[in-house]
């Protein structure tokens, strides 16, 4: 399928590790946090959310960090498999709107057999 | 969340034509939105389907260039007019669970333009 993410920043992990994959995000004033999971030739899968009153969430093997300070959000992927190997991508919505997400440039992620 | 549909999921089309990409929801949903995405870069939102009204569009995206069609609450269109190669990218359509602001995306429609 076409690929997407040509350019991205790259994270390379063997597999069964732990992967950290980070995004910066830019306004104070965002509320809301989703990371997103996209595979070749596929649209973006929603992974995890995490509201701005929070400071950390669990899934089924992902974690996600907020920490506002900084305006940094991490999304932690535990025992990483073959089938992790996507682009990642973080987006924000702010609080003075009521949907409109803003993207991250992204993050490639590969995962050594 | 929702199973989203779209077509067609890629097309090859000349300069200066016109190609309108469907968006089916398998359920009723409050919003719809049409982002792009262009080779190795993010997602960007072009506009808003809303239901019943005009699209609200995000800057550098104008009617004229990108109309959109909401008749209904699950179905919406996306015409890209009068194409040139600049418009090559893939076209998402998404919708929202308003109460919780989650987001779902189609699949995508993979444009190329020569």
């Amino acid at each position: 399928g076409e690929s997407v993410g040509l350019h991205l920043p790259t994270l390379s992990v063997q597999e069964g590790d732990n992967s950290i994959i980070n995004c910066a995000y830019s306004n104070s004033a965002s509320d809301y946090f989703i990371w997103y999971k996209q595979e070749s030739g596929k649209g973006p899968q929603f992974i995890i959310d995490i509201r701005s009153n929070m400071d950390k969430r669990q899934g089924q093997r992902v974690t996600v960090l907020l920490n506002k300070t900084v305006k940094h959000l991490s999304l932690q992927i535990a025992a990483t498999q073959p089938g992790d190997s996507a682009v990642y991508f973080c987006a924000e919505k702010r609080r003075d709107s009521s949907y409109k997400l803003i993207f991250g440039s992204g993050t490639r992620l590969l995962v050594r057999p | 969340s929702a199973v989203i549909s779209q077509k067609p999921s890629r097309d090859i089309c000349q300069r200066g034509t016109s190609l309108t990409i469907q968006c089916q929801v398998d359920s009723q949903v409050t919003m719809m939105f049409w982002y792009r995405q262009q080779p190795g870069q993010s997602l960007t939102l072009i506009a808003t389907a809303n239901q019943g009204s005009e699209a609200t569009y995000e800057s550098g995206f104008v009617i004229d260039k990108f109309p959109i069609s909401r008749p209904n609450l699950t179905f919406s269109t996306l015409t890209v007019s009068n194409m040139s190669p600049e418009d090559s990218s893939i076209y998402l359509c998404s919708v929202g669970l308003s109460v919780l602001n989650e987001q779902y995306f189609g699949p995508g429609t993979r444009l190329t333009v020569t």
